[in-house]
């Protein structure tokens, strides 16, 4: 079975510029999370959803940052303009929520995102 | 206060040792307790999850829990060199979030 899948691995651009990391979750799976990974941070969670449907972004440091998920199979985050404080690593995870389930999360390989 | 605190090491044990690994949470409401190991430039992989209090036993891994403490515990018996990593413990606080510690690295020596 397929993991959490991400694209880009790798992203480099400059300061300005617009970014868009995408994330396909696990099938079956209906919470998903996207994270933020800096040595100085630690893990950050910015937004998860649960059956598409937003439901707690305050993560999301500021108004440049957006996140959708126009379906159960696809999400993306996405920094307009992009600064060099958000190079970053960003993780998305998918978790089966449901009755039974304890809240287990899956995490894909990331996206390492340098903006210069 | 942070809401999910971890020692960041580093912990150096030798081969063979047992490796403890400890977490205190601040959300007596808390409800699932999670570990994750985080290899040097990888994602985090679960290694376990406990919800009730006691022990769990997996193979060489080991979660503690004692809710009134707010005291999550990892013991990894007979540690090997390829369980170098960070271990990073997670708190679901209630519906769907879950925090993460910033994590504790582990050194293993042969």
């Amino acid at each position: 079975d397929a993991g959490v899948i991400q694209s880009p691995r790798h992203e480099v651009t400059e300061m300005g510029q617009e970014v868009t990391l995408r994330c396909k979750p696990i099938s079956g799976h209906n919470s998903l999370f996207w994270y933020r990974q800096t040595m100085m941070r630690g893990l950050e969670l910015l937004i998860y959803f649960n059956n598409n449907v937003p439901i707690d972004d305050s993560g999301m440091p500021e108004d440049r940052f957006s996140a959708k998920m126009p379906n159960a199979s696809f999400s993306t985050l996405k920094i307009q303009p992009s600064e060099p404080r958000d190079s970053a690593v960003y993780f998305c995870a998918s978790s089966p929520f449901s009755r039974g389930s304890f809240g287990e999360q899956f995490f894909g390989p990331g996206t390492r995102l340098t903006v210069l | 206060q942070k809401e999910v605190e971890q020692n960041s090491g580093p912990l150096s044990v030798p081969e063979g040792a047992i490796a403890s690994l400890n977490c205190t949470y601040s959300d007596r409401g808390s409800q699932s307790f999670f570990w994750y190991r985080q290899y040097s430039g990888k994602s985090p992989e679960l290694i376990m999850f406990i919800y009730s209090n006691g022990d769990k036993e997996d193979g060489r891994f080991t979660a503690q829990l004692n809710k009134a403490s707010q005291y999550v515990s990892l013991l990894i018996r007979d540690s090997q060199p390829s369980d170098s990593a960070t271990y990073l413990c997670a708190v679901r606080t209630g519906g769907f979030k879950t925090i993460f510690g910033a994590g504790t690295r582990l050194f293993v020596k042969a």
